[in-house]
């Protein structure tokens, strides 16, 4: 069985510029998760969703960050303007509907320039 | 606000020496105590949930221990292979169902 697959796995971008991050789930994980991990840091949640609903986005920060899981299966995390801070590894996670077993994606991790 | 502490930092090991990593915790109501492994350039993998106070899990040389203010993860006559990163994470009964993380214990053994 195929893990979650991320896309692009590095993007180095300027500042200001726009980045956006894909992420295909395992197959029939109706929760998805989106994950940023500083350097040293654990990883701190984005948004959730259920199936195509986000159910908690409440870290997310909307000035810049937004996401869409349109139906319900891949999701498209995206950052428009980038900033210096946004440097990081950005994670995918989904599960089955059992939040205490999260499966990890590889990452993206961007440098912001 | 569910807070969880980690040391130490970093561990090195002599292959086959024995030790324990410390997860310090505070959480509103504890749903759930996370153990997961982390290697460079990969995402976290998941190890061991633990629920209540005195409940241990074990998976080959790693066993996962609660109390109620900590959890230890003992690793038994490790290997080079168990060079990672090993993070805890904490659920909280209330509020939704985000996991907090600690900032990791990276582990090396040396061979």
């Amino acid at each position: 069985e195929a893990g979650v697959v991320q896309s692009p796995r590095y993007k180095i971008i300027e500042k200001k510029q726009p980045v956006a991050f894909w992420c295909n789930p395992i197959s029939g994980h109706n929760t998805l998760y989106w994950y940023l991990q500083n350097l040293g840091q654990g990883p701190e949640l984005l948004i959730r969703y259920e199936n195509e609903e986000a159910v908690d986005d409440s870290q997310l920060p909307k000035d810049r960050f937004s996401a869409e899981r349109l139906k319900g299966v891949d999701s498209t995390l995206k950052i428009q303007p980038a900033e210096l801070g946004d440097s990081a590894v950005y994670l995918c996670a989904s599960s089955a509907g059992d939040p205490d077993t999260q499966y990890f994606g590889p990452g993206t991790r961007l440098t912001v320039l | 606000e569910d807070q969880v502490t980690q040391s130490p930092e970093a561990l090195r090991l002599q292959e086959g020496e024995s030790s324990s990593l410390n997860c310090s915790y505070t959480v509103s109501g504890l749903r759930g105590l996370f153990w997961y492994r982390q290697d460079p350039g990969k995402g976290p993998e998941f190890l061991f949930t633990l629920y209540s106070a005195g409940e241990e899990k074990e998976k080959e040389r790693l066993k996962a221990t609660l109390t109620k203010k900590e959890s230890f993860l003992h690793i038994t006559a490790p290997k080079p292979e168990d060079s990672a990163t090993y993070l805890c994470a904490v659920r909280s009964n209330f509020g939704n169902e985000k996991l907090t993380f600690g900032t990791g214990t990276r582990l090396t053994i040396i061979p």
